[in-house]
């Protein structure tokens, strides 16, 4: 499955099937990425960040890609689970680098 | 548990009333940042410190807000004369203070209902 950022802020996917969820990113000197995972009712959960000198980072069952040209990142779930279903949000720094954006989001509904 | 701690996890109250709202936050990090969240939207910057100072307000910080870090570990967020629109899950965050990368580990948050 494949959600595109704030147009499709819905995604479900199978179990063990590969989710990919896409964000597009507004500042393009923007030089750090964090995707974050939240479920109901909990703060957001560090997952994997990317430097813009990167434009792949792995992590356990995740990918993190960044498209630099296209202002673009997308995040990669290998063998989706029940216990990844939360929203996901791609977040970049604001002008100074201490405030982060976060947008929307992305619903992740991985059915049985 | 040596994350991010907030206390409490619920608050409700009415309208007019004013709230605290406590987090602590990893206990090497020396920036904290408070964030609002409502429902079906990702978090809102309000505020930053860097140990005790306040470093950036959000224009979203009215002046019946405000956040205090006396002694550059916990923090406090104080609300005065509650309104409805201030609804919402109120979100720490902390961080080491890295100059390139410094990733924002959340707390639970404390979601806030007002009557």
């Amino acid at each position: 499955g494949e959600s595109v950022g704030l147009h499709l802020p819905t995604l479900s996917v199978q179990g063990g099937d590969n989710s990919i969820i896409n964000c597009a990113y507004s500042n393009s000197a923007s030089d750090y990425f964090i995707w974050y995972k939240q479920e109901s009712g909990k703060g957001p959960q560090f997952i994997i960040d990317i430097r813009s000198n990167m434009d792949k980072r792995q992590g356990q069952r995740v990918t993190v890609l960044l498209n630099k040209t296209v202002k673009h990142l997308s995040l990669q779930i290998a063998a989706t689970q029940p216990g990844d279903s939360a929203v996901y949000f791609c977040a970049e720094p604001l002008f100074t680098g201490n405030q982060f954006y976060f947008g929307t989001g992305t619903s992740l509904t991985v059915i049985p | 548990d040596t994350g991010v701690s907030q206390d409490p996890r619920h608050k409700i109250t009415k309208r007019g009333q004013n709230v605290t709202f406590r987090c602590d936050p990893i206990s090497e990090h020396n920036r904290l940042y408070w964030y609002r969240q409502t429902l079906g939207q990702g978090p809102e910057f309000l505020t930053y410190f860097q140990n005790e100072a306040q470093l950036e307000k959000s224009r979203l910080l009215s002046d019946r807000f405000s956040a205090e870090r006396p002694k550059g570990s916990f923090s406090t967020l104080e609300i005065q004369r509650t309104e409805q629109g201030d609804s919402a899950m109120y979100l720490c965050a902390s961080s080491l203070g890295g100059i390139i990368t410094d990733t924002q580990y959340f707390g639970p948050g404390t979601r806030l209902t007002v009557l």
